[in-house]
């Protein structure tokens, strides 16, 4: 059974600090890592997808790492905006990576003004 | 382009009816994915389809649960004998093979609630 894990479950953060959060999943048999956004009413927005050890992606000011051997990525979100409000969400995929995506439960973001 | 669209939008059904999901994937886009999200928890994987075949039925959680995919194209997820443990949101998400990343991009959903 795979198990994606994400932390904290939920946070709130005060306009204009960064933060970070955190995503464990299966080390082994690892094709990507995934990270969506999700705002309420609207589709999970695809952020990042990972595939090597070491990577790190950056959009505007929301970058990602990956550390496959541990099994570990984090999410960083610099300078919070209201707009930053969602929930974020993880996904492994293993083997060919074209199968259904794992998800982890999510992380709960709220940026208050 | 036109992404990933689901209907309805939202269902409210009766317990012990049936209930047909709809999601249109990309233009192109050669797989097809079923999740749902119940109440406090993650997005569960249900079924995925590669052309019309699904290699992966693994997912769905019992046999009042089918899902088919004509064309290539549209998809729709059937649920018989509806219970209240089915209400979720229903999303659907598609990806093509041209992209080794098989990134998934995903529909609205359907918010099906069963009284």
């Amino acid at each position: 059974i795979l198990n994606v894990e994400q932390s904290p479950q939920s946070l709130h953060v005060q306009e204009g600090d960064s933060t970070n959060f955190t995503c464990s999943f299966p080390s082994s048999n690892f094709y990507a890592l995934h990270w969506y956004r999700w705002e309420t009413a609207k589709s999970p927005e695809a952020l990042f997808v990972m595939t090597l050890n070491g990577d790190e992606k950056k959009k505007g000011r929301i970058s990602a790492t990956l550390n496959t051997k541990e099994g570990y990525s984090y999410l960083y979100i610099k300078g919070s905006q209201p707009e930053d409000s969602a929930t974020y969400l993880c996904a492994f995929s293993s083997g060919g990576g074209a199968d259904g995506l794992t998800f982890g439960k999510g992380t709960h973001l709220i940026i208050q003004p | 382009g036109a992404g990933v669209s689901q209907s309805p939008s939202n269902k409210v059904t009766e317990k012990g009816k049936d209930v047909e999901l709809r999601c249109d994937p990309i233009s192109g886009h050669t797989a097809l994915y079923w999740y749902r999200q119940s109440l406090g928890q993650g997005l569960e994987f249900l079924i995925y389809f590669q052309g019309n075949s699904a290699p992966d039925k693994s997912g769905l959680p019992s046999d009042r649960f089918s899902a088919e995919r004509t064309g290539g194209s549209v998809s729709t997820l059937t649920i018989q004998r509806t219970q209240q443990e089915d209400s979720a949101v229903y999303l659907c998400a598609s990806s093509s093979y041209m992209m080794s990343s098989y990134e998934q991009y995903f529909g609205p959903g359907t918010r099906l609630t069963v009284t």
